[in-house]
């Protein structure tokens, strides 16, 4: 039972431009959300997170909205850049737990 | 480069087998989470440890088993080994067992069975 989807495998973006992933989750529960990003032959590296208390959390080019009456969260990257191509996993977890539930993964491609 | 080791980065083996999978954490972090990555799946959290305890479990099969040494290094035991075992593990770790630690990642064991 996959509670943290991310329903788009890929996206490819021209350089310059905003990157939006997507991600929608099914437990209500959860209340705190990261963003992960991996190279290939490389583990995940955090990225950003969110806490479900606020809705928005901006990190330089990074910026996650968090929409809790919809289950989803986004990743907005602007302006994309080509060091940007990697896939990104989206997580989350329930603050009493120690258990991090993640996405599938959405390839991005940054085209120069 | 997160601070995560794991060894060895490639693992080539036969089904019934049994292999060990071995990480060491980041210097301080009390917490190792270990995570499974098969084809076109998300990660999947298997099981944490924290100063030596187990945590919490995930989708571990029975199969498999965990442990965190003294010196805070982990190991994940995985034996009578199926083709579908066949993935990406990943260790992670964090300074303490909250879920609002940052975890960091090591490099992966690519296991395949054959």
């Amino acid at each position: 039972d996959q509670q943290v989807k991310q329903n788009s495998p890929s996206l490819s973006v021209q350089e310059g431009r905003i990157s939006i992933l997507n991600c929608d989750y099914t437990n209500s529960m959860f209340d705190y959300f990261l963003w992960y990003k991996k190279y290939p032959a490389e583990g995940p590296t955090f990225l950003i997170s969110i806490s479900s208390i606020k809705d928005k959390n901006e990190d330089g080019r990074f910026t996650v909205f968090l929409n809790k009456s919809a289950k989803h969260l986004s990743l907005h990257i602007v302006p994309s850049q080509p060091g940007d191509s990697a896939v990104y996993f989206c997580a989350a977890s329930i603050n009493t737990g120690n258990q991090f539930y993640f996405g599938t993964g959405t390839s991005l491609t940054v085209i120069p | 480069d997160s601070g995560v080791t794991q060894t060895p980065k490639h693992l080539i083996t036969a089904t019934g087998q049994r292999v060990t999978l071995r990480c060491s954490p980041r210097s301080g972090d009390l917490s190792v989470y270990w995570y499974q990555q098969s084809l076109d799946q998300g990660l999947q959290f298997l099981i944490q440890y924290y100063n030596g305890e187990e945590r919490a479990k995930g989708n571990i099969l029975e199969r498999f088993s965990a442990q965190q040494f003294p010196d805070l290094h982990s190991e994940l035991n995985l034996s009578s080994l199926e083709l579908g075992d066949s993935a990406l593990y990943f260790c992670a770790s964090s300074l303490t067992s909250g879920s609002g630690d940052t975890q960091y990642f090591g490099p992966g064991t690519r296991l395949t069975v054959l």
